[in-house]
């Protein structure tokens, strides 16, 4: 069974960082791109970030270039999220998503974890 | 790059036919991709690749995707149906706003 279970949410200071963490189970890990989505409160989804099989290639969305940094760990199956810089308006439940190996669809989403960014 | 534009909300009667829209320039020329969401749940691939359905998505579940809009429809909706709808461009990553289905 696949699972996707996010670690590493909670409060933040504005201007200050967080690691979100990813422990992937239940598929080969490597053999797919992976990424993060995040949804503030009562809104909708927002694309973060994805990786790809052996973490060579990243991309991001514009509002966090520059402060959030995806990367992964293929021996230990695990996706990562770097966040600095934090801002109020990065409040938000991250999910952690696989990306479908047939190249269009995120095919499974962990539970989500909440960063909450407040002074 | 903007993303697609959906419908705030759309309205449905149980046993009838909903369709749900996602419109973005040349939308048609690329892969869109839908997502079910359920209050306080993860979301659910429910179509890929414009009109492919995951195992165990209901066959009541299709989409199209031509010039600029995308369109996931669902036949015979039932009230399980209720939830949010996204769609995604597969090839930016950018979802469209979400789309509030109420069956009623």
């Amino acid at each position: 069974e696949v699972q996707l279970v996010e670690s590493g949410g909670g409060l933040a200071q504005p201007g200050g960082s967080l690691r979100l963490s990813c422990a992937a189970s239940g598929f080969t890990f490597s053999d797919y791109w992976m990424g993060w989505v995040r949804q503030a409160p009562g809104k909708g989804l927002q694309w973060v970030a994805n990786i790809n099989k052996d973490g060579s290639e990243k991309y991001d969305v514009d509002s966090v270039r520059g402060r959030f940094t995806i990367s992964r760990d293929n021996a230990k199956t695990s996706l990562y999220l770097e966040m600095s810089t934090l801002r109020a308006e990065d409040t938000a439940v991250y999910f952690c998503a696989r990306e479908s190996m047939a190249g269009s669809g995120i095919d499974y989403w962990g539970q989500g974890a909440l960063v909450t960014v407040s002074s | 790059s903007y993303e697609p534009t959906q419908p705030p909300s759309v309205s449905v009667s149980p046993g009838q036919t909903a369709s749900i829209t996602c419109s973005g320039e040349k939308l048609g020329d690329k892969f869109v991709c839908w997502y079910q969401q359920k209050p306080g749940q993860s979301p659910v691939l429910v179509i890929y690749q414009n009109n492919k359905r995951p195992s165990g998505i209901p066959e009541r579940f299709s989409g199209s995707n031509s010039g600029n809009t995308a369109t996931l429809t669902i036949s015979g909706t039932q009230a399980m149906d209720e939830a949010d709808y996204y769609c995604q461009s597969w090839d930016n990553k950018l979802f469209g706003g979400g789309t509030k289905l109420t069956v009623l």
